[in-house]
């Protein structure tokens, strides 16, 4: 079993829909919660970190976390064609740290259709 | 501008040539690490460094080594290539975020490398 699970996809969406992204982990020590976005060919970049239980929100992204379930996942509202990437889920064990040991799930891909 | 910078950008070589691949960050941040990229297999961490001669393994250290002997920099040392090390290779450093709860990583580029 990976350590962090996430479908592969590609994940088909409607422009202006919301993109659902899931992501599960095994270790129950882990802390500290992050997606990543990477468009083809580039570098990751954070879009969302989560760390208590529940939802936290920020523009049209938002981020859930059930620690009891060990499942993260990532809303996006209102689709945009621009948000087609690879999402990349990604866990640690240290609470104030993402630096030192970060384990990524291999990503899943997304394409919004217009 | 804030920025990581790897160098070189694309490298082909062959099995056995020893390699360095450089990292540099101008963000003062403490906490550097190196990722290969394989299809399918998401982002694997190598090694990293929580600060100045501090460096540990990561999930698949085997074949590489890093060293840290100024805070800006974070080389990687490919001693014996070989093809199972041809990958897309990525530095990232990382600081504090609000009130120190959380450290964002700075990606690089990446690096793609072939080994022939």
């Amino acid at each position: 079993q990976k350590e962090v699970e996430q479908n592969s996809g590609p994940l088909s969406v409607p422009e202006g829909a919301i993109a659902s992204l899931n992501c599960t982990y095994s270790d129950r020590g882990s802390q500290s919660f992050f997606w990543y976005r990477q468009y083809s060919g580039k570098s990751p970049e954070l879009i969302m970190f989560i760390y208590s239980n529940g939802d936290k929100e920020d523009g049209r992204f938002t981020a859930q976390l059930n620690k009891a379930s060990q499942y993260v996942s990532l809303l996006i509202r209102d689709s945009q064609p621009s948000d087609s990437a690879t999402y990349l889920c990604a866990v640690n064990n240290f609470f104030y740290s993402s630096a030192s040991k970060i384990i990524f799930g291999s990503g899943t891909r997304l394409s919004i259709r217009p | 501008e804030a920025q990581v910078t790897q160098n070189p950008r694309y490298l082909i070589t062959v099995t056995g040539k020893k390699l360095t691949v450089t990292c540099s960050q101008n963000m003062n941040h403490e906490y550097m690490s190196w990722y290969r990229q394989d299809p399918g297999l998401g982002l694997r961490q190598i090694y990293y460094s929580m600060n100045v001669e501090v460096t540990d393994k990561g999930d698949v250290p085997e074949g590489y080594k890093v060293s840290r002997k100024e805070k800006r920099n974070f080389p990687l040392i490919l001693e014996s290539p070989s093809p199972n090390q041809t990958s897309l290779y990525f530095c990232a450093s990382s600081s504090p975020g609000q009130g120190g709860r959380f450290y964002e990583q700075y990606f690089g580029p990446g690096t793609r490398l072939t080994v022939t």
